[in-house]
């Protein structure tokens, strides 16, 4: 257990609906980052917050959004759905902006989005 | 902008042989190096990590030197087992930047 938690594991929608993935970051984490992971594109970072601001953003699409809230877990909310953007969500978390460049990042096991 | 390269896979070995992926990368200022591992079906994890050049970084076996004037961080192992079949991520973070860029990912597969 990394100590990224994500829910759910496993999700399976349709086309042009709308679906929340979770992230709770590692106990003393600030930092929250999305990532993507298709076949095609490999690993794209989406969106960063730290502390329940955006910090960056990175190739997220219109149709997606995301939020950190006060107990700084987050919520990526995908909607409109299409079936490209059938893949795995990883979120990852880390201890701030000044020390992450020396200690990395926790991943958790993703969520694995599929669109019918 | 920033970008990281990595050779493409599959890469198959035979256990006990010597695993070399290359990665170079593409930044300005002083990135931190990393390499990331995915086993089938799992998150990613923290393989090893430098932040300076000349750093070694080392883990379960696997050893990366951080390169500058060939802005290369090649990862190693010296006898690789089955257990060692995953996707390997060579990646770099700016400080200022903060978040993660990813190469393409290698796969390896390790035959008994």
């Amino acid at each position: 257990d990394s100590g990224v938690t994500q829910t759910p594991k496993h999700l399976i929608t349709a086309t042009g609906q709308r679906v929340t993935l979770r992230c709770s970051p590692r106990s003393g984490d600030l930092s929250v980052y999305w990532y993507q992971q298709s076949l095609d594109q490999g690993l794209q970072f989406l969106i960063q917050y730290y502390n329940g601001e955006e910090r960056a953003k990175g190739n997220i699409l219109e149709r997606f959004s995301a939020q950190q809230f006060p107990d700084l877990h987050s919520e990526l909310n995908l909607s409109s759905l299409e079936l490209g953007d059938s893949a795995l969500y990883f979120c990852a978390s880390s201890v701030g902006l000044l020390r992450q460049g020396l200690y990395g990042y926790t991943f958790g096991s993703g969520t694995r989005l599929t669109v019918v | 902008g920033d970008s990281v390269t990595q050779m493409e896979g599959p890469v198959t070995l035979s256990e006990e042989a010597f695993l070399t992926i290359n990665c170079t990368y593409t930044a300005t200022g002083y990135p931190s190096l990393f390499w990331y591992v995915q086993y089938p079906g799992e998150g990613l994890q923290l393989l090893l990590k430098a932040t300076k050049a000349d750093d070694k970084g080392s883990n379960k076996g696997f050893e990366a030197t951080y390169r500058k004037e060939t802005t290369s961080f090649h990862l190693e192992k010296g006898s690789v087992q089955v257990s060692d079949s995953a996707v390997y991520f060579c990646a770099l973070s700016k400080a200022a930047g903060n978040k993660l860029t990813f190469g393409g990912g290698t796969r390896v597969l390790v035959k008994p």
